[in-house]
């Protein structure tokens, strides 16, 4: 029943490390976007897809690669992970450019070691 | 960067109806104003949105003033799980698709038993 769901949860890596993180929905949106959360609570845009094309980067480091392999799907992949990269990362989907609101997943809680 | 200023903090009793104002004086035209909350560990949700019109939803109401230059989230009769930090936003429905929601610092609404 979930609209916009995200894996894992929760991950706990070392620095260095390349992981990532999962993000589906099935709300039949046509954009998607991953949104930061840092540990003073500010949320960030990090990245926008319209039907798979990137629309948004905003100035990320190119250490994160998001990929949309079809529209119902946007996954981050993060290499060499570092402290500063510990955040919690919220995916959200929205029907065109969101003048009905976005719709946010629960949120990934990254903690690099 | 946040084009509306809220107060950081707020508390109100149960039961009660809880007012949020937010101003946002430098608003154009084509703006919307939205209003999102994040319950803690929780990803945003989105409550309601208008452009100048009084706007009423099974969640809250929205009053924007006549010069819309700010506007007042009421939740009519707040619940513990009001608690939340709540984000007015303002978000121009035309800006294309690198159009972006840009969330600012918020309003901690602590609802008391």
């Amino acid at each position: 029943d979930t609209a916009v769901s995200q894996t894992p949860k929760y991950l706990v890596t070392q620095m260095g490390n390349d992981k990532s993180i999962k993000c589906e929905q099935n709300l039949g949106h046509d954009t998607m976007y991953w949104y930061k959360q840092d540990s003073k609570k500010f949320l960030k845009i990090m990245f926008s897809y319209n039907n798979k094309e990137l629309i948004i980067n905003e100035t990320v480091p190119n250490r994160f690669s998001p990929k949309s392999p079809d529209k119902a799907h946007l996954n981050l992949h993060i290499n060499s992970l570092e402290l500063g990269d510990s955040a919690v990362y919220f995916c959200a989907s929205s029907q065109g450019q969101g003048e009905r609101g976005y719709t946010f997943g629960s949120g990934t809680r990254l903690t690099v070691v | 960067d946040a084009k509306t200023t809220q107060p950081p903090s707020m508390d109100c009793a149960e039961g009660r109806a809880a007012n949020l104002p937010c101003n946002h004086s430098t608003i154009s035209g084509n703006e919307y104003v939205y209003w999102y909350r994040q319950i803690h560990s929780q990803g945003p949700q989105y409550i309601i949105h208008g452009l100048k019109n009084n706007e009423t939803n099974e969640m809250a109401s929205l009053i924007i003033t006549e010069d819309r230059k700010s506007s007042t989230l009421i939740l009519p009769h707040a619940t513990l799980r009001d608690t939340a930090v709540y984000y007015c936003i303002v978000f121009n429905n035309y800006g294309g698709a690198t159009n972006k929601l840009i969330f600012g610092t918020g309003t901690l609404l602590a609802v008391q038993p």
